[in-house]
């Protein structure tokens, strides 16, 4: 069935790069997203990468994307303590005519960021 | 700023009450979504609406309805609350992109 996986759990210094990894399995995502969650908040669309993309840059952000693999990675230059916080990566449903809110989400990257 | 507006952020229900979760967009999109987020199990989708008063199952209906009767609301109902559906609520609403609301922790005891 779909799902998709990442890791739960990343530690980084203050300063460092960030890589959170995510695989999928429905091949026909037509978007692969990027939320952010902070403590006892919603969601935050952080960036999400049409998948006829391979790379999608944003800032201090940067979304790869091999379709061959269905492999998702989010990349956070410079990371600062502000960015810890849980990152889900969502693929979106294949069958249901581009209705992007039908999402498939991981179960969530805690970023931990420290001084 | 484009907004989903849940109506609480905390709630506290007895076992076998009706309950009433609301949200509201001001994006005008058509499609609109109720999750639900546990530890260790990630955000499942409850159900789904495509356009007013329509609805549509998502993985884990059982135990929930919705309402669709204005396209800027959605709501879901838990039509007898139980302990197990002690959880955190999450709407959505979407065009290209998802925009969720800020949630509502809801404690059923």
């Amino acid at each position: 069935g779909e799902d998709v996986e990442q890791s739960l759990f990343l530690s980084v210094r203050e300063g460092d790069s960030s890589v959170i990894n995510c695989t999928y399995t429905d091949s026909s995502s037509t978007y692969l997203y990027w939320y952010k969650q902070e403590p006892g908040a919603g969601l935050q669309l952080l960036t999400y990468i049409f998948s006829n993309m391979d790379m999608k840059q944003d800032q201090r952000l940067t979304v790869l994307l091999n379709k061959k693999d269905k492999h998702l990675s989010l990349r956070i230059a410079d990371t600062q303590t502000g960015d810890s916080a849980i990152y889900f990566c969502a693929e979106s449903r294949g069958n249901y005519g581009g209705s992007q809110g039908n999402l498939i989400f991981g179960k969530g990257t805690k970023l931990s960021v420290k001084p | 700023d484009v907004k989903v507006t849940q109506s609480s952020r905390y709630l506290v229900k007895r076992t076998g009450e009706k309950v009433f979760l609301e949200c509201v967009q001001d994006m005008d999109h058509e499609n609109m979504f109720w999750y639900r987020q546990d530890p260790g199990l990630g955000l499942r989708l409850i159900y789904f609406s495509y356009d007013v008063k329509m609805k549509e199952k998502g993985d884990i209906p059982e135990g929930y309805s919705v309402s669709r009767e204005k396209k800027e609301r959605f709501s879901l109902i838990l039509e007898s609350a139980s302990t197990n559906q002690t959880s955190m609520y999450l709407c959505a609403s979407s065009g290209t992109e998802a925009f969720f609301g800020q949630g509502t922790r809801l404690t059923v005891v």
